[in-house]
């Protein structure tokens, strides 16, 4: 069974540009979240989609947006970028307990300069 | 909403001593505890989990401890390895879908 893919896993960007990432889950996986990762932050949860819809809402802002589509992949937008969005995010996929393990994918690392 | 604090921020042992982490949650409702461990430059991976109707699981050289009255819940590794060298977290979620809060980490180093 594939694990939970993402892509990029690098990339650069300027302030003011946006940026997507993307998340296919485990196959079979209906939930997928995501996760800002920091030095000394730990990982801030920022969204969760289950069957296309936006479940829970972590306190980021604006800037910060997802989606969810069909096949369950995932998609996560940050517009406006800023130095301080310089980090790893992490997307995780959840089987169908809804209360169990998250599965993590290796992560996009951002940095923005 | 959920805050859990975790301590410590980091931990030496020597190979073979025990390691013990630390994290104090603050919403009575949150009933799932996992614990995670990631090394360098890999993802994050499920190692252990415990559920509120249960004060203590273990499994081989891992155990976790609940006291829910405290608010509370520790990570127990004994006869520590190198290998077991890596970035800790807690986290707690109230389950049915609701959203994981994790802890800020604790870097373990195991001396060998």
């Amino acid at each position: 069974k594939a694990g939970v893919t993402q892509t990029p896993r690098y990339l650069i960007k300027t302030r003011g540009q946006q940026v997507t990432l993307s998340c296919s889950p485990i196959s079979g996986h209906r939930s997928v979240s995501w996760y800002q990762q920091t030095p000394g932050q730990g990982l801030q949860f920022l969204f969760e989609y289950f069957s296309e819809t936006q479940r829970n809402k972590g306190n980021f802002p604006g800037r910060f947006s997802g989606r969810q589509f069909s096949n369950s992949r995932s998609e996560m937008n940050v517009s406006t970028l800023e130095l301080g969005d310089s980090a790893l995010y992490l997307c995780a996929s959840q089987g169908f307990s809804n209360t169990g393990e998250l599965f993590f994918g290796e992560g996009s690392r951002l940095t923005v300069l | 909403g959920e805050n859990v604090e975790q301590h410590p921020s980091t931990l030496s042992v020597q190979e073979g001593d025990s390691a013990v982490i630390k994290c104090t949650y603050s919403d009575s409702a949150s009933n799932y505890f996992p614990w995670y461990k990631q090394e360098l430059g890999k993802r994050p991976q499920l190692i252990i989990d415990i559920r509120s109707n249960v004060g203590e699981k273990k499994d081989q050289r891992i155990a976790v401890t609940l006291n829910k009255t405290a608010k509370h819940f520790s990570l127990h590794i004994t006869e520590t390895q190198p290998e077991d060298s890596a970035v800790y977290f807690c986290a707690a979620s109230r389950g049915g879908g609701n959203q994981f809060y994790f802890g800020t980490g604790t870097s373990l180093t195991v001396i060998p």
